[in-house]
């Protein structure tokens, strides 16, 4: 079965501290990993895309990384800042029958306290 | 360009009762999909439409469906509603290719009573 976790479930920490999110995978064929953030109450907007053939993947302060032979995926934020406060969805594309099918992890909830 | 909109924002329901609720995608994208979200379970799929044919479809009951129109706008309906029906009902559009990123709406609030 395919499936996606997220660790931890939920983060606090000092603005302006870094932090790493965890999210280990057993979809398969895998096709990409992607990086979703969710302000509450509103729609996720995306972070990155990755991949097979790609390892790291930056969007300003975030950066994912991808190891395929370990299923395993971290998105890092630098600097964090108060806006980071939301959260964090990892979720996994296998392809299958010629169709593209996502599979969502729970979500890592981040808070950021000044 | 506008972003994926979401009609209507909140709505309140009694169990039985149905409900239809409304996806506007981005210009020129031509697939859009339908994911429920609540807190225990986080965000599951419903279904995916590509040029108003069902593309892929979730583990959700019959009482769960869609369309989707030449214009590309969808609806989802969701029949005899039960209290485990009230989420935050979300869509997305892309392109429709793989890897494509996929744009998300607001969200529509739904609470059955």
């Amino acid at each position: 079965k395919n499936q996606v976790e997220q660790s931890p479930q939920s983060l606090i920490i000092l603005e302006g501290k870094n932090c790493t999110l965890q999210c280990n995978y057993t979809v398969s064929p895998f096709s990409n990993l992607r990086w979703y953030k969710q302000d509450t109450g509103r729609g996720p907007v995306s972070l990155t895309i990755m991949t097979f053939s790609e390892n790291t993947k930056s969007n300003g302060r975030y950066t994912a990384t991808l190891d395929a032979d370990t299923k395993q995926s971290s998105l890092h934020i630098t600097a964090s800042q108060l806006s980071d406060s939301a959260s964090y969805i990892c979720v996994v594309s296998a392809f299958l029958g010629g169709n593209e099918k996502l599979t969502f992890g729970t979500g890592t909830r981040l808070t950021i306290i000044p | 360009k506008a972003g994926v909109t979401q009609t209507p924002r909140y709505l309140i329901k009694t169990r039985g009762q149905q409900v239809t609720l409304s996806c506007s995608p981005i210009s020129g994208h031509r697939s859009v999909s339908w994911y429920q979200q609540t807190p225990g379970q986080g965000l599951q799929f419903l279904f995916e439409y590509f040029s108003e044919t069902q593309r892929n479809k979730g583990n959700f009951p019959g009482r769960f469906s869609g369309r989707q129109f030449s214009n590309s706008r969808s609806e989802m309906n969701v029949s005899t509603l039960e209290l485990g029906d009230s989420a935050l009902y979300l869509c997305a559009s892309s392109l429709g290719l793989v890897a494509d990123t996929q744009y998300f709406g607001p969200g529509t609030r739904l609470t059955v009573l």
